[in-house]
């Protein structure tokens, strides 16, 4: 069955941290990566997606996330948070069609 | 392009109204997809179309939520009768067919709240 795995529920870090958010896949076929940023009382946003090529994709605001197929995973990373990357993140996964398949979330809470 | 638009964006409600949701996706966009969210089940599916068709309603919770498409610019989410189980935020996402990576793209979502 397809599915996505985000390890971390709730995560609290101190500015200037380093953030790792896991996320693991189960999906047959090619695949289509994405992680989506939910700021407070906003909708979800787009961050990065991974769809071909380099398996290290950059997005917005200073994330990154690593796609290794061999482990089935598509971790988010970025070296130094701020307290306005305060935020719930979902990671999700698409194949061959349109409809993707979400996470369950983990909530990011930078202390100043 | 002004994104996906939903209204309203909060609505108040008494147990055993109805409720209608609307979205209006991305012009262009030939894929409509209705979400919810809770805290306790985080986002789920309701219900997605392809050019205006159902393709996937597996997620609709019961027979209470009907979900319409009658023209590419437009869509409803019905609630008949509401419950306070209900109370959720609502999203509709839109994306294209034909891109190569199939992103979604979320409206700002509707807060319901049923009393």
């Amino acid at each position: 069955a397809q599915s996505v795995s985000q390890h971390n529920h709730h995560v609290i870090l101190s500015e200037a941290a380093s953030l790792e958010l896991g996320c693991n896949y189960s999906y047959g076929g090619t695949v289509n990566l994405f992680w989506y940023v939910q700021y407070p009382g906003q909708h979800l946003q787009l961050l990065l997606k991974y769809f071909s090529g380099d398996p290290l994709v950059k997005g917005i605001k200073g994330f990154e996330a690593e796609f290794i197929k061999s482990k089935f995973s598509f971790n988010l990373r970025k070296p130094s948070v701020q307290w306005s990357d305060t935020a719930e993140y979902f990671c999700a996964v698409g194949g061959a069609t349109n409809k993707l398949i979400f996470g369950t979330g983990t909530l990011l809470a930078v202390q100043p | 392009d002004a994104g996906v638009i939903q209204s309203p964006r909060h609505e108040v409600t008494e147990m055993g109204q109805e409720v209608t949701l609307r979205c209006k996706p991305i012009s262009g966009h030939d894929y409509l997809f209705w979400y919810r969210q809770t805290m306790m089940r985080g986002l789920e599916l309701l219900i997605y179309f392809n050019n205006n068709v159902p393709i996937d309603d597996s997620g609709m919770p019961e027979d209470r939520f009907s979900a319409k498409m009658p023209n590419a610019s437009f869509s409803t989410l019905k609630i008949q009768p509401s419950e306070p189980r209900d109370s959720a935020v609502y999203f509709c996402a839109s994306s294209r067919s034909g891109s190569a990576t199939y992103e979604q793209y979320f409206g700002p979502g509707t807060r319901l709240t049923v009393t």
